[in-house]
């Protein structure tokens, strides 16, 4: 399957938690980028990693994290969730660092109560 | 200046007819722009997507026209469906740091009307 997948798909934790959201990438995409996407701020980017270097920064904060493993599949951390955290998180996966075309995987839906 | 300004918020639109979603950016760097749709529970999934290099592309039904002078990009569904019923998103891509940046619009939520 080439679909990028993410896991869990939903995911209800406390105040002061933290959780790992996790993605594999589309079958030879060397890629992976993490949104956020809430409903009063649309989709927003957080990191791009590229064959398991960071590339790119964007919104996220500090109490947030990613890393990419060698088989290129992503972990995005999340700590000391606070109730406006919750959102959905999307993973997208392309070919290269460089590359304009970005394919989205179905998203983990945090919810922090 | 990295903002994607997107309009309408919501718009409705009677089966067979043509819908139309527009997009405003500010930024002259950047140099792809793509469309996405979004289903409910489902990722965005690229629909269409133009260089300013062009000022029209369309595949199928879909069509997106390209202004360059007024900074500014729209799609348009012809002959619209009720499975057309989703949420749309614009973005706009620039190059930096080896690496291209998404900056998205902040989506419309179209429905078409059986």
């Amino acid at each position: 399957d080439s679909a990028v997948t993410q896991t869990p798909k939903h995911l209800i934790t406390a105040t002061g938690q933290r959780v790992t959201l996790r993605c594999s990438p589309r079958s030879g995409d060397l890629s992976v980028y993490w949104y956020q996407q809430s409903l009063d701020q649309g989709l927003q980017f957080l990191i791009q990693y590229y064959n398991g270097e960071e590339r790119a920064k964007g919104n996220i904060l500090e109490r947030f994290s990613a890393q990419q493993f060698p088989d290129l599949h992503s972990e995005l951390n999340l700590s000391s969730l606070e109730l406006g955290d919750s959102a959905l998180y999307f993973c997208a996966s392309s070919v290269g660092a460089g590359t304009y075309e970005q394919y989205f995987g179905p998203g983990t839906r945090l919810t922090v109560t | 200046q990295q903002q994607v300004k997107q309009s309408p918020q919501s718009l409705i639109v009677q089966k067979g007819g043509i819908s139309i979603i527009n997009c405003a950016y500010e930024n002259t760097a950047f140099d792809y722009f793509p469309w996405y749709q979004q289903f409910p529970g489902k990722g965005p999934a690229l629909l269409i997507a133009i260089r300013p290099d062009v000022s029209e592309k369309k595949e199928g039904r879909f069509t997106i026209s390209f202004n360059k002078s007024a900074k500014q990009f729209s799609l348009h569904i012809m002959d619209s469906q009720p499975g057309d019923s989703a949420t749309y998103f614009c973005a706009a891509s620039v190059r930096a740091s080896g690496t291209y940046k998404y900056i998205f619009g902040t989506g419309t939520r179209l429905k078409v009307l059986a």
